[in-house]
């Protein structure tokens, strides 16, 4: 988990209210990812951004929010409109495959449990 | 489309035997092919890559895995299983020419004494 952060580890909100999950990277990566993990579904990729200022819709983008406003950061924000918000969230990063084919690293999770 | 596919939920090994998690992928092009293993409520780690070069690729924790084009399969294994190796594992897969990554659905090793 080294190098990436994300807080809080465990989340509870109400329904109806927004809540933003915080990613942060000091790995000086230029691609950031949030992914949402369901039991038996493995990884869903929700937002992805090659570099500042630019992100795109993944698979599974409805309900979800991002900025880019900064390499470092890469907020998601999980909105009212979300059905399902319950979920274990994981954002990763990964160099830019410009030079060479890198891996991502990925952070310890948010666990966000709506009621 | 691309696609991931790891068609066992869970594998059972005894402890010292090999293991085998099975991966299949299809993807457009030549595909870089990544294994990741995640414990309970943690990220997931990287534990090996295929890039180009000898179909068998050695990783971290003394994991190594075959990729075979015409099967297109990349398989994780290891000659002597751990207690410590049961975990989650997933598979991924990125296209040549675009960096998004795809993931199977995991498989969850149990490595029992």
């Amino acid at each position: 988990d080294g190098g990436i952060t994300q807080s809080p580890k465990y989340l509870f909100r109400k329904e109806g209210q927004n809540v933003t999950l915080s990613c942060e990277q000091n790995l000086n990566h230029d691609a950031m990812y949030w992914y949402r993990q369901d039991p038996g579904q493995g990884l869903r990729l929700i937002y992805y951004s090659q570099i500042v200022n630019d992100f795109q819709k993944g698979d599974i983008a409805e309900g979800y929010s991002v900025s880019r406003e900064k390499k470092e950061s890469f907020p998601l924000t999980v909105t009212s409109a979300q059905k399902n918000p319950t979920a274990f969230y994981l954002c990763a990063s990964s160099a830019e495959a410009l030079a060479g084919v890198y891996e991502q690293y990925f952070g310890p999770g948010t666990r966000l449990t709506v009621t | 489309a691309q696609s991931v596919a790891q068609p066992e939920d869970q594998v059972n090994v005894a402890e010292g035997n090999p293991l085998t998690v099975k991966c299949t992928y299809s993807v457009s092009g030549n595909p870089y092919l990544f294994w990741y293993v995640q414990y309970p409520n943690r990220g997931l780690q990287f534990l090996l890559k295929y890039i180009t070069g000898d179909n068998l690729v050695k990783g971290s924790y003394g994991f190594e895995a075959e990729f075979n084009k015409s099967q297109t399969s990349f398989h994780l294994k290891k000659p002597s299983a751990l207690v410590s190796d049961s975990a989650l594992y997933f598979c991924a897969v990125r296209p040549y020419n675009f960096n998004k990554f795809y993931f199977g659905s995991g498989t969850k090793l149990n490595v029992k004494p």
